[in-house]
């Protein structure tokens, strides 16, 4: 079956530090995949998406994402945490566009002042 | 990016009474909205796909007689929960797929803020 897994739950970093949040998926071929943020309290907001084409995903808030197809993985990066992106994150894929998105569990960052 | 509302945010309600969620798609269209259920600290779980002008396909678990999604148009998905019990408290996300610009590309989906229901 096919599974989304993040595998740290909680992470800390310190505000101005760079930051990777893992994901890794299990599919025979390329899904579609997808970084979501949740603030406290709220619904998620699309950050990027990948489905094909340039492996390296920029996308908003100073977010990017690279896809490794060698890897099955398709990690979140930023160069410098702000305060304000404390929050959950959630990768996800998707098999084919009629298919349902499937969540992984989600990583919980924490930022330092 | 799409923008996807729901209404009302919070809602606290007594054992036994119905509460009704709408999502609705403010600038596109949505064929398809999804409906979840989010514990603390835990992962989106889908409970329903919602298609317009068809019935709901309800995930496995998932009482549809309790939790009635209606799609009446194509920028409004409802949910209810009926004789809603302490056990329902939860936060309910929707979520609209926005079709894709190209065929040969994905539909992207966008959520809504939540609801957060508590039953007393």
């Amino acid at each position: 079956a096919q599974s989304v897994t993040q595998p740290d739950i909680h992470i800390t970093v310190s505000e101005g530090a760079s930051l990777e949040l893992r994901c890794n998926y299990s599919y025979g071929a390329t899904p579609y995949l997808f970084w979501y943020v949740q603030s406290p309290g709220q619904g998620l907001q699309l950050l990027l998406k990948y489905f094909s084409g340039d492996t390296l995903v920029q996308g908003i808030k100073g977010f990017e994402a690279e896809f490794k197809r060698s890897q099955s993985s398709f990690n979140l990066r930023k160069p410098s945490v702000h305060w304000s992106d404390a929050a959950e994150y959630f990768c996800a894929v998707l098999k084919t566009s009629y298919d349902k998105v499937i969540f992984g569990p989600g990583t919980s960052l924490s930022v330092i002042p | 990016g799409a923008v996807v509302s729901q209404h009302p945010s919070r809602v606290i309600c007594k054992s036994g009474t119905s509460v009704k969620i709408e999502c609705r798609s403010l600038d596109f269209q949505a064929t398809t909205m999804f409906w979840y259920r989010q514990f603390p600290k835990k992962s989106l779980m889908l409970m329903a796909t919602s298609n317009e002008g068809s019935k709901a396909t309800y995930e496995q678990g998932v009482e549809k007689d309790k939790f009635l999604i209606n799609h009446a148009s194509l920028t409004l998905s409802t949910l209810t929960v009926t004789s809603a019990h302490p056990e329902d408290s939860s936060f309910y996300i929707c979520s609209a797929r926005e079709p894709a610009p190209h065929s040969t590309l994905p539909d992207t989906q966008y959520f809504g803020p939540g609801t957060r229901l508590t039953v007393l």
